[in-house]
């Protein structure tokens, strides 16, 4: 079946690390999103990327780093310099590229919950 | 800028209630999609449905139905005979047209629904 994998599921940081969570997609899509999910609130979008080798920032880049080096996964590393880094973190996928106006529809993964201790 | 709200944080519902979860939106562009999607325990998103802003027509889909008005910026979500599975976050969002697949999510609803 297709559809995109996060793991892992829970990870938990300590103080000043840094940590990756991944993303695999394999359903051929070009674009690639990372959100973050605060309680209560909606997802805010932290990194996008709509080819190989190329991302751009979202709204909360700050304190995160992303890689696309191959078109099935998007790891996403929060450093250190996030001073709140503990949420729910959701990645997506799309057929076709932001700004290729067809606007379709979303699939997400399961998503991986980050807790600082 | 673009702006979803839900004002509806949780709703409270027993089994066979129809119930209602509000979407109100903000945008400058004129062609623009509005989306809902679930949200399950298990945690992933599942979409519901899109609808592009020249489109005011209203859907039906089992129990789910979909009321979109450009004229009062909502799209609103109505699930008729609720069911216990139907409990989880409901986000409604919004991609404007330059924006591509970008989307601006609200807050959600967290719907119960008890047996």
């Amino acid at each position: 079946d297709g559809g995109i994998t996060q793991s892992p599921k829970y990870l938990f940081r300590k103080e000043g690390q840094n940590v990756t969570l991944s993303c695999e997609q394999n359903l051929n899509h070009d674009a690639m999103y990372w959100y973050r999910q605060d309680p209560g609130q909606g997802l805010r979008l932290i990194y996008y990327s709509q080819i190989v080798n190329d991302f751009q920032k979202g709204d909360i880049a700050e304190g995160y780093s992303v890689s696309r080096e191959k078109k099935e996964s998007f790891p996403l590393t929060v450093t250190s310099a996030q001073k709140n880094p503990t949420a729910f973190y959701l990645c997506a996928s799309t057929p076709a590229p932001p700004g290729g106006g067809m606007n379709t529809e979303a699939f997400f993964g399961q998503g991986t919950r980050l807790t600082v201790v | 800028a673009q702006k979803v709200t839900q004002a509806q944080t949780e709703i409270s519902v027993v089994e066979k209630e129809d119930v209602t979860l509000d979407c109100v939106y903000e945008t400058r562009d004129t062609t623009y999609y509005l989306f809902w999607y679930k949200q399950p325990p298990s945690g992933e998103l599942v979409f519901l449905i899109r609808r592009n802003s020249f489109d005011e027509q209203n859907e039906i889909s089992g129990r789910y139905s979909w009321n979109f008005q450009k004229s009062t910026s909502s799209f609103n979500f109505t699930i008729t005979a609720s069911q216990v599975v139907d409990s989880a976050v409901y986000f409604c969002a919004l991609t404007e047209n330059n924006a591509g697949n970008m989307l601006t999510f609200g807050g959600g609803t967290r719907l119960m629904v008890k047996p």
